[in-house]
């Protein structure tokens, strides 16, 4: 089974752009959470998508937003990109995270760097 | 809200020796717990869960952990560490049946030769 894959595995911007990213989870997996990862502030959870509606979000300003398509595929998108977005993004899928014992499995993640 | 921490932001062990990366959580209600371990420019890796039953929770490569409830830790453990064991490993919790998961801040994890 092919794992989560995650599009483009790089990317560089520069302030005040914006940016899509993409995420195909492992198939069957109907649920997909996106993080931001940097060294100074850890995995913080940006939202998660279940059958193409958000069903939870963290504490981001509205510039981050994504979508969930009907065979699972997931964008996220940030719109007037700061320096701080720099991070990678990681995209993961489960089966169905409402059944609290389901791991999640990872993409190998999005480099964005913000110039 | 429920949280996750992990008190030591690096552990060093000799290759061969048992090795423990700590890990202890907040929860209301029953905790769902995780570990993950993420190696250099790579995406997490799941290791194991707790979800309920035993306390002692065998996972992949030989990880093991035990989760203590009156002690709220659920501890990371292997007999014998190999060098290539060496990574980041972080510990995390769902917040909630339908939650996110939050993760601790993890712990760089140096196996040396």
């Amino acid at each position: 089974k092919a794992g989560v894959t995650q599009t483009p595995r790089y990317l560089i911007k520069t302030r005040g752009q914006q940016v899509t990213l993409s995420c195909s989870p492992i198939s069957g997996h109907r649920s997909v959470s996106w993080y931001q990862q940097t060294p100074g502030q850890g995995l913080q959870f940006l939202f998660e998508y279940f059958s193409e509606t958000q069903r939870n979000k963290g504490n981001f300003p509205g510039r981050f937003s994504g979508r969930q398509f009907s065979n699972s595929r997931s964008e996220m998108n940030v719109s007037t990109l700061e320096l701080g977005d720099s991070a990678l993004y990681l995209c993961a899928s489960s089966l169905d995270q409402g059944a609290g014992g389901n791991e999640q499995f990872f993409g190998p993640g999005t480099r964005l760097t913000v110039l | 809200a429920q949280s996750v921490a992990q008190p030591e932001d690096q552990v060093n062990v000799a290759e061969g020796n048992p090795l423990t990366v700590k890990c202890t959580y907040s929860v209301s209600g029953n905790p769902y717990l995780f570990w993950y371990v993420q190696y250099p420019n790579r995406g997490l890796q799941f290791l194991l869960k707790y979800i309920t039953g035993d306390n002692l929770v065998k996972g992949s490569y030989g990880f093991e952990a035990e989760f203590n409830k009156s002690q709220t830790s659920f501890h990371l453990k292997k007999p014998s560490a190999l060098v290539s064991d060496s990574a980041l490993y972080f510990c995390a919790v769902r917040d909630g049946v339908r939650g996110k998961l939050i993760f601790g801040q993890g712990t760089t994890l140096q196996v040396k030769p």
